[in-house]
């Protein structure tokens, strides 16, 4: 039971460049997200998405995509990377009644 | 909006000793969930404690605790007996239970830098 799993890890980019995110959860649990880590800052929610073939936007979405692509996978895409993309991002799955969200380790992304 | 405040940027406490964490949040609505994550160097996301607004009892997880006031907005958390181990970042959170499209998003405070000292 591997809980919530991302890559990459690291990742640096060039401006414009685009790249995927990869999430993935084994807890059979409908509802995913994403959020990102800026230094000094809790995190904020890009996209989320409460159930299979569902998406919504978050507080910060823009500059980004998403795809739930089955039950247990939910990836983030950046289609031309901008500095200020540069931030840690996690993905994280929700249990249902007691609303406990378990967190990936998060993908460290460097935008030069 | 809802709004979550932790005003303690920085905090440090003794090994053994018990420390409080400050949180505030803003929200009209009465059906919601509170929560303290911990973050250590690792950076993994660790549910420490949650609290549901509608329960009068604090809720506890062996050394943590926390003092929920719902009139007031507060919602702290005390570390008992703190071990080195529990040296990292810990944010507050606020999750809206409302039957819509925010339901189940958390908002997250700025968080505290706690320190324990051997």
């Amino acid at each position: 039971n591997a809980g919530v799993t991302q890559t990459p890890k690291f990742q640096v980019l060039k401006t414009g460049q685009s790249m995927t995110l990869q999430c993935a959860q084994d807890m059979n649990h409908n509802s995913m997200y994403w959020y990102r880590q800026d230094p000094g800052m809790g995190l904020r929610l890009i996209y989320y998405s409460a159930s299979e073939g569902t998406t919504d936007k978050g507080e910060v979405p823009n500059g980004y995509n998403v795809s739930r692509l089955n039950k247990r996978e939910f990836s983030l895409r950046l289609e031309s990377a901008a500095p200020s993309q540069t931030s840690v991002y996690f993905c994280a799955s929700m249990r249902w009644p007691s609303v406990e969200q378990y967190f990936g380790p998060g993908t460290r992304l460097t935008v030069t | 909006a809802q709004t979550v405040t932790q005003s303690q940027p920085e905090m440090s406490v003794q090994e053994a000793e018990t420390v409080t964490l400050s949180c505030t949040y803003d929200t009209s609505e009465s059906n919601y969930y509170l929560f303290w994550y911990k973050q250590p160097p690792s950076r993994q996301m660790i549910l420490v404690i949650r609290q549901e607004a509608y329960k009068q009892q604090n809720a506890t997880e062996n050394r943590f605790s926390v003092n929920f006031q719902k009139a007031a907005k507060s919602f702290s958390l005390k570390i008992s007996d703190s071990q080195l181990g529990d040296t990292a970042m810990y944010f507050c959170a606020f999750m809206n239970l409302n039957y819509g499209g925010s339901q189940g998003n958390l908002i997250f405070g700025k968080g505290t830098k706690l320190s324990v000292k051997p």
